[in-house]
C-alpha cells in the first residue's frame, strides 16, 4: 500500500513556540506539498517542492517555513506559531510526470495553537 | 483561485446514481480534469482524470463534454460511504511547478441517504 504518512495527527502548542510537521512517503515521489484546511476557505497550498532541496511559496507562506533534505521526507516549520495558524494541516505527494499521476495525501494534523 | 465551478451541496438516494458537474470553461488545451473527494476528518482522495475523451474506473466514470467547458462525475450506485466532498480540478499535466500544482476549490458536498 501507498503511503503518506504524517507524524502527528493531533497537536496542540503555544503561542511563539516553534513547531515542525513531518511528512514521510514512500513511493519515491518526486513532488510534496503541504496544504492547510480550514472551514468556509477549503485546502490552500503553503509550499511545495520537487526535488530534494529545492522549494517553491504556494498561496499563503507567510508564517511558515519548509524542508527538504531527503526524497522521502519534506517537513513544515512555524517559526513562531501563533493562534491564527491553527488548522488542519495537509501533506500529499506525486510523481511529477505528464499527465497520468495522482496525489496521494496523509491523513491530516489537526493542530491547535493556545 | 479554483478555475472550476461547482454546486456546493447535493443529495443522492443510495443504490441510485450521483451525478456531480463542474463547469470549467476556461480549460485550456493541455489541462486535465481531475477529481478528488474527502470523506470527513480524512484526506483527500483521487477518483479520476481525463484529458478529453470519458474515462471509467472501478470508482466513477468521468464524462468531458465536447467542448471541455464541463465534465460530469458519475457514481454509478452511490452507497453511504461516498458521502464527502467532491472537488473538481483542472490542472496541466506536469504536476510541481507552478503550472502543475492541485488547486482546490471549495467542492460539493454530496449526502447519501438511505
Amino acid at each position: 500500500d501507498v503511503k503518506v504518512t504524517q507524524s502527528s495527527r493531533y497537536l496542540v502548542k503555544r503561542t511563539g513556540e516553534k513547531v515542525f510537521l513531518e511528512c514521510v512517503q514512500d513511493m519515491d515521489h518526486e513532488n510534496m506539498f503541504w496544504y492547510r484546511q480550514d472551514p468556509g476557505l477549503g485546502l490552500r497550498l503553503i509550499y511545495f517542492s520537487y526535488d530534494v532541496k529545492m522549494k517553491e511559496k504556494g498561496d499563503i507562506p507567510e508564517g511558515y517555513s519548509v524542508s527538504r533534505e531527503k526524497k522521502e521526507r519534506f517537513s513544515l516549520i512555524l517559526e513562531s506559531a501563533s493562534t491564527n495558524q491553527t488548522s488542519m494541516y495537509l501533506c500529499a505527494s506525486s510523481f511529477m510526470s505528464r499527465g497520468n499521476t495522482e496525489a496521494f495525501f496523509g491523513q491530516g494534523t489537526r493542530l491547535t495553537v493556545v | 483561485d479554483a478555475k472550476t465551478t461547482q454546486p456546493t451541496s447535493m443529495d443522492c438516494a443510495e443504490g441510485r446514481a450521483a451525478n456531480l458537474p463542474c463547469n470549467h470553461s476556461t480549460i485550456s488545451g493541455n489541462e486535465y480534469v481531475y477529481w478528488y473527494r474527502q470523506i470527513h476528518s480524512q484526506g483527500p482522495q483521487y477518483i479520476i482524470h481525463g484529458l478529453k475523451n470519458n474515462e471509467t474506473n472501478e470508482m466513477a466514470s468521468l464524462i468531458i463534454t465536447e467542448d471541455r467547458k464541463s465534465s460530469t462525475l458519475i457514481l454509478p450506485h452511490a452507497t453511504l460511504r461516498d458521502t464527502a466532498v467532491y472537488y473538481c480540478i483542472v490542472m496541466s499535466g506536469r504536476y510541481g511547478g507552478s503550472q502543475g500544482n492541485l488547486i482546490f476549490g471549495k467542492g460539493t458536498k454530496l449526502s447519501v441517504k438511505p
